[in-house]
């Protein structure tokens, strides 16, 4: 069964402080693995697309890679406007390219 | 503006009085779609729809009917809401030609409490 798990559930950083969320997938023809941001009473919003294994993609503090198994999201230097949860989801292949969603990861981060 | 509008963003209802919470899109996508959130489970999708007058059940469809008869909206209709319905709800949309490389675009949200 195709799955994506995200891990921690929640993480709280001090401004400056790096760290790094994990996304883990299990999915058959895996076609794409996407990035959201999503802010409190907001829509997910697009970050990144990676689609395969090896690749990296950059975006002022964050930093998204892809293995063959999982995806990770660093952020380099964390500022409190980067407080949100960050939602990883796997594009399966066939006719209708179905995104299947982790749960996310909250992170805070304090002055 | 681009974007996907949904409407209403918050309600409040009783079980089994029919509601329909509308979604709007204005880039002329081909796909759309709802999803729903609710805590340690992510988003799971509901239905969705390729295009005009083609739709299919997403993975939790039970208690839901969606229509689209225009390109720009696609509702979603709970005929006779049940508590287990209470959700965050998000319509996202994506023209077939780039969902590959820029995912859905998601309308702002509507949260349901069925009592």
């Amino acid at each position: 069964e195709d799955q994506v798990t995200q891990s921690p559930e929640a993480l709280r950083l001090q401004e400056g402080e790096s760290s790094s969320l994990n996304c883990s997938y299990t999915v058959s023809g895996l076609r794409g693995l996407f990035w959201y941001r999503q802010d409190p009473g907001k829509g997910p919003e697009f970050l990144f697309t990676l689609y395969s294994a090896g690749e990296e993609k950059e975006k002022e503090r964050l930093k998204a890679t892809l293995t063959k198994k999982e995806s990770f999201l660093h952020i380099t230097a964390p500022k409190p406007e980067d407080s949100a949860t960050y939602l990883c989801a796997v594009q399966e292949g066939g006719g209708y390219n179905k995104l299947i969603f982790g749960a996310g990861t909250r992170l805070a981060v304090h002055p | 503006e681009a974007q996907v509008t949904q409407n209403p963003r918050y309600l409040i209802t009783v079980t089994g009085k029919k509601l329909t919470v509308t979604c709007s899109q204005n880039m002329n996508h081909e796909y759309m779609s709802w999803y729903r959130q609710d805590p340690g489970l992510g988003l799971r999708q509901i239905y969705y729809s390729m295009n005009v007058e083609v739709t299919d059940k997403g993975d939790v469809p039970e208690g839901y009917k969606v229509s689209r008869k225009e390109k720009r909206n696609f509702p979603l209709i709970l005929e006779s809401p049940s508590p287990n319905q209470t959700s965050l709800y998000f319509c996202a949309s994506s023209l077939k030609k780039t969902a590959t490389l820029y995912g859905y675009t998601f309308g702002s949200g509507t949260r349901l409490t069925v009592v």
